[in-house]
């Protein structure tokens, strides 16, 4: 256990629908990062936060939208699903901004249909 | 042309090999270089973090960063069955400000008893 959450573990939904993802960083780690892992592109990020603000975005749709809450979890809201956003989706955390390396959660997998 | 690109494999070596895995860069600001391994169906978890230029070691791993070659390594000595996994590549840049890390598609290795 890498002591970051992720729920659910598995979804599958349909084209069009809104899912969210949930993450709870390790005990006293601020940073949370949200990657998107598929098999033609391989890990991609998609945005950061830090201690409840929006640190960096990366290759992030507009449907895709995050936050962080006081308590430090995050969520990633997925909406208007598309086909093609079938993927593995995981969180991260780190302790600080600095570049350490940080640690993975599990990963949810979502499946569109 | 992608910033990190790494050999996909599949590379099958038999128990007890040395095994290098290699990744190459375009990005001459990434300072922070790391390599993950992850599991089928589970996320990536840090093996070895190195900082600029130089070499690493941790037990049966050893990691090299050549930055003038933009050129990274990762030896496994005397391989193992449980060391069959997919191993990605990370890097970034300096730490304030850019702490997102951008990965190789990683490569896939299997260790064969």
């Amino acid at each position: 256990d890498s002591g970051v959450t992720q729920t659910p573990k598995h979804l599958i939904t349909a084209t069009g629908q809104r899912v969210t993802l949930r993450c709870s960083p390790r005990s006293g780690d601020l940073s949370v990062y949200w990657y998107q892992q598929s098999l033609d592109q391989g890990l991609q990020f998609l945005i950061q936060y830090y201690n409840g603000e929006e640190r960096a975005k990366g290759n992030i749709l507009e449907r895709f939208s995050a936050q962080q809450f006081p308590d430090l979890h995050s969520e990633l809201n997925l909406s208007s699903l598309e086909l093609g956003d079938s993927a593995l989706y995981f969180c991260a955390s780190s302790v600080t901004r600095q570049n350490y390396g940080y640690t993975f959660g599990s990963g949810t997998r979502l499946t569109v249909v | 042309q992608k910033e990190v690109e790494q050999d996909p494999g599949p590379l099958s070596v038999p128990e007890g090999a040395i095994v290098s895995l290699n990744c190459t860069y375009s990005n001459s600001a990434f300072q922070y270089f790391m390599w993950y391994r992850q599991y089928s169906r589970k996320g990536p978890e840090l093996l070895m973090y190195t900082y600029s230029s130089g070499n690493k070691e941790d037990g049966r791993f050893t990691a090299q960063v050549d930055k003038s070659s933009k050129y990274i390594s990762l030896f496994i000595r005397d391989s193992q069955p449980s060391d069959s996994a997919t191993y990605l590549c990370a890097m970034s840049g300096p730490a304030v400000g850019n702490e997102k890390l951008t990965f190789g598609t990683g490569t896939r290795l299997t260790i064969i008893p």
